[in-house]
């Protein structure tokens, strides 16, 4: 079964530098989707950042990128310059393609950006 | 702008009470979700549906049930609530399988309290 896990549940991070999280994930799969996923204190839940397994370049969004290790299975995020709007529920995401798009989620991952 | 919205953002209701969760989207997405989302444990899925009338399980669906009447709306049924069901929960939807956005769009959640 696929399974992904987030080690740490909570994390803090001073305004203004840079914090990664953790993810890995389990599957058989060779072609796959991974997905950072934030949800701020109005629980509403905005993509961060997708990968797209088969591309061995790692995404980037403004601030945020990722460290995209297939073979070790690791999909963990960088947050670069830490904004105080940052503060929310992070959980990275799996899904294998043609899975009409069912995502497996993590456990998610509190930041708490400190001014 | 994409939208999926959820009719209540606070629901609270009794033991025993016929329960139903409303989302309405409005990108003529085909795949549809109801997950649900507890601290420590991130989100599960309950049900989803990737045609009109059509609906799969998820990893929890005991105790729920779905209904998709119309292709932009997706409603989860809890025949009979009971208070383990207290819980965070959201609806999402996505593009056909094989698009290049494959991804979740989120409604702003659910809390439901079963007193």
């Amino acid at each position: 079964a696929q399974t992904v896990t987030q080690s740490q549940p909570e994390m803090s991070v001073q305004e203004a530098e840079t914090v990664t999280l953790s993810c890995t994930y389990d599957t058989s799969e060779s072609n796959y989707y991974l997905f950072w996923y934030k949800q701020p204190p109005s629980r509403q839940m905005i993509l961060v950042i997708r990968q797209e397994a088969y591309k061995q370049q790692n995404a980037t969004e403004n601030r945020f990128s990722v460290n995209f290790q297939k073979a070790a299975k690791s999909f963990s995020l960088k947050i670069s310059d830490s904004q105080l709007g940052d503060t929310a529920m992070y959980f990275c995401a799996f899904n294998e393609r043609g899975s009409q798009g069912n995502l497996i989620f993590g456990k998610g991952t509190k930041l708490s950006v400190k001014p | 702008d994409v939208k999926v919205t959820q009719s209540s953002r606070y629901l609270v209701k009794r033991t025993g009470e016929k329960v139903f969760l409303e989302c309405v989207q409005d990108m003529d997405h085909e795949n549809m979700f109801w997950y649900r989302q507890d601290p420590g444990l991130g989100l599960r899925l309950i049900y989803f549906s990737y045609d009109v009338k059509m609906k799969e399980k998820g990893d929890i669906p005991e105790g729920y049930s779905v209904s998709r009447e119309k292709k932009e709306r997706f409603s989860l049924i809890l025949e009979s609530a009971s208070t383990n069901q207290t819980s965070m929960y959201l609806c999402a939807s996505s593009p056909p399988t094989g698009t290049t956005n494959e991804k979740l769009f989120f409604g702003s959640g659910t809390q439901l309290s079963v007193l």
